[in-house]
């Protein structure tokens, strides 16, 4: 069964600082990894899709990394600004069974404070 | 695009009644899934369609859970009948392709039960 960790749970920064999100995956067996953002009482918003052949996404302040073999992926955001902060989300589609099934870690609480 | 549209925002309702959720995907999506989020288990996949066909059950936690999609632009999520457990935000989203390639999914804006 994929299992999917976030870490940190929460990160509170000053504005301007470069920062790094976390996520691991128990089985590489995967199609695509996608970073969603949440904000309160909202959906949730896709920033950034990796196939399984990517190593890397960027779209413009976030660059997404991609390591299949070790279960690990990054999420890493320049210059945070206030209007970043949210809950981000990282899912991954496995390629096993039911094949369109996304798995989704608990997320990071990331505060901006200005 | 009006983007994928849930209905209520937000229910309350008492033990034992029956509660229905509505959805309607962003047009030309394939894919619909049906979402639970809590605090303590995070989301979970209830159940999701292809082509309005239902392809994987196995997340509707009891009996007492059903889904529908009766067209390509309407689903519905039904509990019946509702317990205080069941209280979460529930998420509708949609794909062209299930997130299996470069397709993203589209979420709505979910909505909140609750259930005294």
């Amino acid at each position: 069964k994929q299992e999917v960790t976030q870490i940190p749970a929460a990160l509170s920064v000053p504005e301007g600082e470069n920062l790094v999100l976390n996520c691991s995956f128990t089985d590489s067996a995967i199609y695509n990894l996608q970073w969603f953002r949440q904000d309160p009482g909202k959906g949730l918003t896709s920033l950034l899709l990796i196939q399984s052949s990517q190593r890397e996404q960027t779209s413009g302040r976030l660059n997404a990394s991609l390591d299949k073999s070790s279960g690990r992926s990054t999420l890493y955001i320049a210059a945070s600004q206030p209007g970043d902060s949210a809950t981000y989300l990282c899912a991954v589609t496995s390629s096993g069974g039911s094949n369109y099934k996304l798995t989704f870690g608990k997320g990071t609480l990331l505060t901006v404070n200005p | 695009d009006a983007g994928v549209i849930q209905s209520p925002r937000h229910e309350v309702t008492e033990m034992g009644q029956e509660v229905t959720l509505r959805c309607k995907p962003i047009s030309g999506h394939d894919y619909l899934f049906w979402y639970r989020q809590t605090m303590m288990r995070g989301l979970e996949l209830l159940i999701y369609f292809n082509n309005n066909v239902p392809i994987d059950d196995s997340g509707m936690p009891e009996d007492r859970f059903s889904a529908k999609m009766p067209n390509a632009s309407f689903s519905t999520l039904k509990i019946q009948p509702s317990e205080p457990r069941d209280s979460a935000v529930y998420f509708c989203a949609s794909s062209r392709s299930g997130g299996r390639y470069n397709s993203p999914l589209h979420f709505g804006n979910g909505t909140r039960l609750t259930v005294t």
